[in-house]
């Protein structure tokens, strides 16, 4: 698969558990942050995003947090489904580049154990 | 809506061939981005389209990769010549031209470019 000769982190959880997926982004000035699933096979999807005058943004069962002061992200799903086992990944974006021209984290992977 | 569609899925071809990647982004987005990620790496960022306007190029590797996007619909990658350090998964995005909080980048399934 595409994850062959790329260690990545991994997390494991049980089902119905939290999940608590963190990143540790590169640069201070950064304005935008986005978690990205990416299931075997596929490209990156969207998740949630924030901007850097936030701390907290909520959607669907996920929530991600951003602590400016240490430089850090992390995406908390709630009651983890067997369908979230995926590799996550962190991105950001710093100015001057603007749209969507982002530097991604390694990224970790999510198992969730029946 | 079709997502971002990328072809071929799968490309193998021999160290010093041509190979062409193709990208049709979903309709309507102004915004096209390459990506890549080669093996054991970050995925990153290759360049970005502004409907037929190259607005960064900053991330192509060297002179061997050239972007095009004639008429601003879908856009094309092409490695000539192929080295094996290109081997990787290219990724094709899209975004619309909204505030760019409002609109995230939807990505293909990738092609997966092996050289040997």
């Amino acid at each position: 698969g595409e994850s062959v000769g790329l260690h990545l982190p991994t997390l494991s959880v049980q089902e119905g558990d939290n999940s608590i997926i963190n990143c540790a982004y590169s640069n201070s000035a950064s304005d935008y942050f986005i978690w990205y699933k990416q299931e075997s096979g596929k490209g990156p999807q969207f998740i949630i995003d924030i901007r850097s005058n936030m701390d907290k943004r909520q959607g669907q069962r996920v929530t991600v947090l951003l602590n400016k002061t240490v430089k850090h992200l992390s995406l908390q799903i709630a009651a983890t489904q067997p369908g979230d086992s995926a590799v996550y990944f962190c991105a950001e974006r710093t100015p001057p580049g603007g749209g969507n021209k982002l530097t991604f984290g390694t990224g970790t992977q999510l198992k969730v154990e029946l | 809506e079709a997502g971002v569609t990328q072809f071929p899925s799968h490309s193998v071809i021999e160290k010093g061939q041509t190979v062409t990647l193709r990208c049709d982004p979903i309709s309507g987005h102004d915004n096209l981005y390459w990506y890549r990620r080669v093996m054991g790496k970050e995925i990153k960022f290759l360049l970005h389209f502004v409907k037929e306007s190259k607005q960064d190029e900053s991330g192509m590797p060297n002179n061997r990769f050239l972007a095009e996007r004639t008429g601003g619909t879908y856009s094309t990658l092409k490695v000539q010549p192929a080295e094996l350090e290109d081997s990787g998964v290219y990724f094709c995005a899209s975004s619309w031209s909204g505030t760019v909080y409002n609109s995230p980048l939807h990505f293909g399934n990738g092609t997966r470019l092996t050289v040997t």
